[in-house]
């Protein structure tokens, strides 16, 4: 069963870098069927899709945070990373980590989640 | 790119039909298959309902159905169950490589 399972800092202060990653277990980032990705959510509000990554592929990004935005990957610990610079109170929410079959609409597996707050 | 149109929130009575829409535009919802509907209840992770507009994920009710039509795609839920009760969001690919999400309908049964 494959698992995902993201960490990193709860807390960033204004204009740094948001830096979080998500462990794949059950399952290998380097498969050519799946995307990788980050879906986030504000509190009390709707999700927003971050971006994804295809290992040795090319990236897509959320073009509201294009400018901001890296999502990369470590096969050899079978994890993949999210690092959102320059960032503002906007960016706090619920920041799960996801995988998208390569050939159709399913994100068919999330991650539990974690918080990340925008303060100083 | 803006979020695909969905009612902030429907609402029905136990055993009833229910359709919550998703309108986007010829970039997205009108030109690919590629539209999947997520249920998530409060403080919980969003659950895969409906892909590839029609589709149903093993172990997903047959109460749950899709369609589309032209740049608007619908999820029905018949024979409305209170834990039915929950938020809906729509995804879809767009002809920038991307994806985008509905706001969000709020179920209330």
């Amino acid at each position: 069963q494959l698992q995902l399972q993201e960490s990193g800092p709860g807390l960033v202060k204004p204009s740094e870098t948001l830096s979080l990653t998500c462990s794949v277990s059950g399952g290998s980032i380097s498969s050519s069927s799946f995307y990788w990705g980050w879906i986030r959510q504000p509190p009390g509000k709707g999700l927003e899709w971050v971006g994804n990554m295809f290992y040795g592929g090319t990236n897509y990004y959320n073009p509201s945070l294009k400018s901001r935005i890296t999502i990369s990957g470590d096969t050899s610990k079978n994890q993949f990373s999210l690092q959102l610079g320059s960032v503002t109170a906007a960016d706090t929410a619920m920041y799960y980590c996801v995988r998208r079959r390569g050939d159709s609409s399913q994100v068919d597996y999330w991650g539990q989640g974690t918080l990340v707050t925008v303060s100083s | 790119q803006s979020a695909l149109t969905q009612p902030a929130s429907v609402s029905g009575s136990p055993g009833q039909s229910i359709t919550i829409s998703c309108t986007g535009t010829s970039s997205d919802v009108g030109n690919y298959n590629y539209v999947s509907w997520y249920q998530q209840h409060p403080g919980k992770v969003p659950k895969l309902v409906i892909f590839d507009v029609s589709k149903r994920p093993s172990g997903v009710s047959d109460r749950f159905s899709g369609s589309k039509s032209g740049n608007t795609a619908s999820l029905t839920i018949s024979g409305l169950q209170a834990e039915d009760e929950a938020d809906y969001y729509c995804n879809s690919y767009t002809t920038s490589s991307t994806w985008m999400f509905g706001g969000g309908t709020k179920l209330t049964v």
